[in-house]
């Protein structure tokens, strides 16, 4: 089945920083791969997706880049501010069903 | 948008009880559904998905004796923990896909005493 590994498990960097986050896949069959934002004991909620028939996703500081060859993506947050901090997942997705990365704990310095 | 509810929001029981999440899709249909499970400072792990008028399919190493899910409409997907343990303790959530995107539901926390 497929699996998904991320990186790092936490991050800190100061406000207006970028943070990278990475995000590896096994099954060259996922076709879709969301990022999500999860704010502690709330629901995740999508920030940003990308399809595999497409490289580069971008929405306002959010960014999302595939290499579908190397089976692997990412997620950049520009100009970093401090209602960024959260737990980010990755997650692959083939027929709907998502297989998530482990989270990266993210926070931003002010 | 798409919104998808969860109940109750959270319960606390005793071992050996049974404990039953409902998760409901409000304003669209859908056929199939996922259960996710989340402990403390771990990632969302899929348990099963949910199929409408079908039985739901496992993933490896869930038992499904233990976690009965039953889609009994195109709106409503149940999870039943049955003879829960302190260890079964946790955040269930469950989602439902509308196209290729995944509406969550508010999550369900169980704590089993």
């Amino acid at each position: 089945g497929e699996n998904v590994e991320q990186h790092p498990s936490t991050l800190s960097v100061q406000e207006g920083d970028s943070a990278v986050i990475k995000c590896t896949y096994s099954d060259s069959a996922s076709n879709y791969f969301p990022w999500y934002k999860q704010e502690l004991g709330k629901r995740p909620q999508l920030i940003i997706d990308i399809r595999s028939n497409v490289g580069e996703k971008k929405d306002q500081r959010i960014a999302v880049t595939l290499n579908k060859t190397a089976k692997h993506f990412s997620l950049h947050i520009t100009e970093t501010q401090p209602e960024d901090s959260a737990v980010y997942f990755c997650a692959a997705s083939q027929g709907g069903k998502l297989i998530f990365g482990q989270g990266t704990e993210l926070s931003v310095k002010p | 948008g798409a919104v998808v509810s969860q109940h109750p929001s959270w319960v606390i029981c005793k071992s050996g009880t049974s404990v039953k999440i409902e998760c409901r899709s409000l304003d669209f249909q859908a056929t199939t559904m996922f259960w996710y499970r989340q402990f403390p400072k771990q990632s969302l792990m899929l348990m099963a998905t949910s199929n409408e008028g079908s039985k739901a399919t496992y993933e490896q190493g869930v038992e499904k004796d233990k976690f009965l899910i039953n889609h009994a409409s195109l709106t409503l997907s149940t999870l039943t923990v049955t003879s829960a343990h302190p260890e079964d303790s946790s955040f269930y959530i469950c989602s439902a896909p509308r196209g290729e995107t995944q509406y969550f539901g508010p999550g369900t926390r169980l704590l089993v005493l």
